[in-house]
Order: C-alpha cells, then sequence, then structure tokens
C-alpha cells in the first residue's frame, strides 16, 4: 500500500508569483486536508477536500485555493506568493472526512 | 474556534527514563485528539490518537490518557529510546461537516539523553 505522496519537494519563488503543490492521497482514501507549516510551528489548516468538493477552510484568505480530482489526488495552489508563505506545506489524506488523518513528508515552498 | 496549548515546549529526558508532554483544549465539542511525532525534514507519524468516549489508550511504550471535564489530555512515552527524539505534537477536532479540521498545539521537542 502506497503512503501519502507530494510533489515537489522543495520549491523557490519569488514574491507575486503562483504556486502548484501536488500530493496523491493514499489507496482508498477520498479526502484530503492541507496544511501550513511554519518553522518551529504546529501544521496549520488551510482547507479540506472531501469527494471532490471543499469541506471546510481555515483562516487563510482566497489567493490559497485547491482541488481534487475524480482519483482523489489534491493541488493547493497559491496565487501572488508572499515572503510569509514560506512554508512548509502539508497534505493529509483519511479513509473518508472523519477519519484519522495520514501525512505526506511535505513540500518546502521559499518565497525570496 | 478551537485553541490547543501544548506544554512543555522542550522536555529532555535520560534513556529508559519517562516522558510527559500535556495538552488543553477549549472546544468541548472536540472528540478526536491524537499525537504526531515528526522527524526533521518529514511530515508529521500519527503515533497514537483517542476519542472522548475512552479515558485512557495505550500501544506498548505509549499512552494517552483524556479528561473530559478538564480538557486536557496527555501522552506518556516510558522506558524512553534515543530513536524517540523528536518533535511531539497534539491536536483536536471536531465532528460534524466543517469542524474535521486538526487543530495543533505547538509542539514539544524530546530530548533523548543516552
Amino acid at each position: 500500500e502506497t503512503g501519502v505522496t507530494q510533489s515537489p519537494t522543495h520549491l523557490i519563488k519569488t514574491r507575486g508569483q503562483q504556486v502548484t503543490l501536488r500530493c496523491s492521497s493514499q489507496s482508498g482514501h477520498n479526502t484530503v486536508s492541507w496544511y501550513q507549516q511554519a518553522l518551529g510551528q504546529g501544521p496549520q489548516f488551510i482547507f479540506q477536500y472531501y469527494r471532490e468538493e471543499e469541506n471546510g477552510r481555515g483562516n487563510f484568505p482566497p489567493r490559497f485555493s485547491g482541488l481534487q480530482f475524480p482519483n482523489y489526488s489534491s493541488e493547493l495552489n497559491v496565487n501572488a506568493l508572499e515572503l510569509d508563505d514560506s512554508a512548509l506545506y502539508l497534505c493529509a489524506s483519511s479513509l473518508t472526512e472523519d477519519y484519522e488523518q495520514y501525512f505526506g513528508p511535505g513540500t518546502r515552498l521559499t518565497v525570496t | 474556534g478551537e485553541n490547543v496549548e501544548q506544554h512543555p515546549s522542550t522536555l529532555s529526558v535520560q534513556e529508559g527514563d519517562s516522558a510527559v508532554i500535556k495538552c488543553t483544549y477549549s472546544d468541548s465539542a472536540s472528540n478526536y485528539f491524537p499525537w504526531y511525532k515528526q522527524e526533521l525534514g518529514k511530515g508529521p507519524q500519527l503515533i497514537i490518537d483517542i476519542r472522548s468516549n475512552v479515558g485512557e489508550k495505550k500501544d506498548q511504550r505509549i499512552a494517552v490518557t483524556l479528561n473530559k471535564t478538564a480538557k486536557h489530555f496527555s501522552l506518556h512515552i516510558t522506558e524512553t529510546q534515543p530513536e524517540d527524539s523528536a518533535v511531539y505534537f497534539c491536536a483536536a477536532k471536531g465532528s460534524g461537516a466543517g469542524s474535521y479540521q486538526l487543530t495543533f498545539g505547538k509542539g514539544t521537542k524530546l530530548s533523548v539523553i543516552p
């Protein structure tokens, strides 16, 4: 059974640019949640997708958007990047919306 | 919204000793409390969890206790080993549509000294 995978591993972008991060959920899981983890902090919830629909959103501006595909993989898009967007972006998948969440290794985004 | 506080922020123990990390939560509707271990450069790994209808759960050297009345829960690691060194996060989750996100504490850096 394949775990949660994320790509790319690392990414460097310039302020104002746009970025797309990708996540493949664990086999059989239909729910994906995205979190942002700043250095030295706990992960903060961005949003959750359940069966291709957004199923809850944290306190992040609209320039953070996402998609979930029919195979339940997911994308996180961030527009108009700011320096404070530099963080580890984590994807977690779960069997369904109310089950245990299993995290991928994350994508380290640096905005310069 | 939910607020989770975690203490201590750093913890050093001798190999073989026990380690205890404590968390409090604010939302009495929260009903699921997982603990994650995060090693350097990796994503958080679920190590144990507890639901609000249970007071204690144990898995080998790791145990979690929950006090719903006081709204706090704790992670206990016995017979610590150097490979237990990592950052540990507690989290809380509610139930119902739109409430499935995990709210995390700020983490505890555990160092096990050989």
